[in-house]
């Protein structure tokens, strides 16, 4: 168990809803970072929270909005939901960045099915 | 970030060492070589980290050449629970993971 939590574990949402995924990080870890991961694909990074501040961005759209509070969690909004949307939405945390370190931890996923 | 290539499918059965081979031609000195595990409905799990010669942990071994053009994932005695896509990456700790489409490894009786 990484100790990484997710909620909600599965759900839908119909065309143009806006959805809320929540993440509590490990114990100890103060970055993370939110990843889709389409069927049959590899997870592609969407961006990555530090001390309450998006830190990294991947390339999607601005419909694509996070947040990190002071307790570390992160919540992951997403507008105006296409089709295309429907994915394994991974969250992951890590200790703050070194060279060396390049282990994060994943959570179980969040299943979103847009109908 | 350094581009990773590796099979999309490779097949064993129970009880053989499989080693799974990825290229990394344009690493980056400060990169390093990294590879996750992941099995369906679930995410990636870290297995096993290294930068030159050989890692090895409770669970895998990593082999890296001199040149570090290239790195391979060693599982020793292979079970129906390491069915799953091992994912290889190359980068530092300030590098976002990227994640190609990985490695299919089907472990079968």
């Amino acid at each position: 168990d990484a100790g990484v939590t997710q909620s909600p574990t599965h759900l839908i949402k119909t065309r143009g809803q806006q959805v809320t995924l929540r993440c509590s990080p490990k114990s100890g870890h103060d970055t993370v970072s939110w990843y889709q991961q389409a069927l049959g694909q590899g997870p592609q990074f969407i961006f990555q929270y530090y001390e309450e501040e998006e830190r990294q961005r991947g390339n999607f759209p601005d419909r694509f909005s996070g947040h990190q509070f002071p307790n570390y969690s992160s919540e992951l909004n997403v507008n105006a939901l296409l089709l295309g949307d429907s994915a394994l939405y991974l969250c992951a945390s890590s200790l703050p960045a070194t060279s060396e370190s390049y282990e994060q931890y994943f959570g179980p996923g969040t299943r979103l099915t847009v109908t | 970030l350094a581009k990773t290539t590796q099979p999309i499918s490779m097949d064993s059965y129970e009880g053989q060492e499989v080693n799974i081979t990825c290229s990394h031609n344009n690493i980056a000195t400060n990169d390093y070589i990294t590879w996750y595990q992941q099995f369906p409905s679930q995410g990636p799990r870290f297995i096993i980290q290294g930068y030159k010669t050989k890692v090895t942990n409770e669970v895998a071994s990593l082999f890296i050449p001199a040149d570090r053009k290239s790195s391979t994932l060693s599982l020793p005695r292979v079970s129906l629970s390491d069915t799953a896509v091992y994912y290889c990456l190359v980068g530092d700790g300030y590098s976002t993971l990227t994640f190609g489409k990985g490695t299919m490894l089907l472990v079968s009786p």
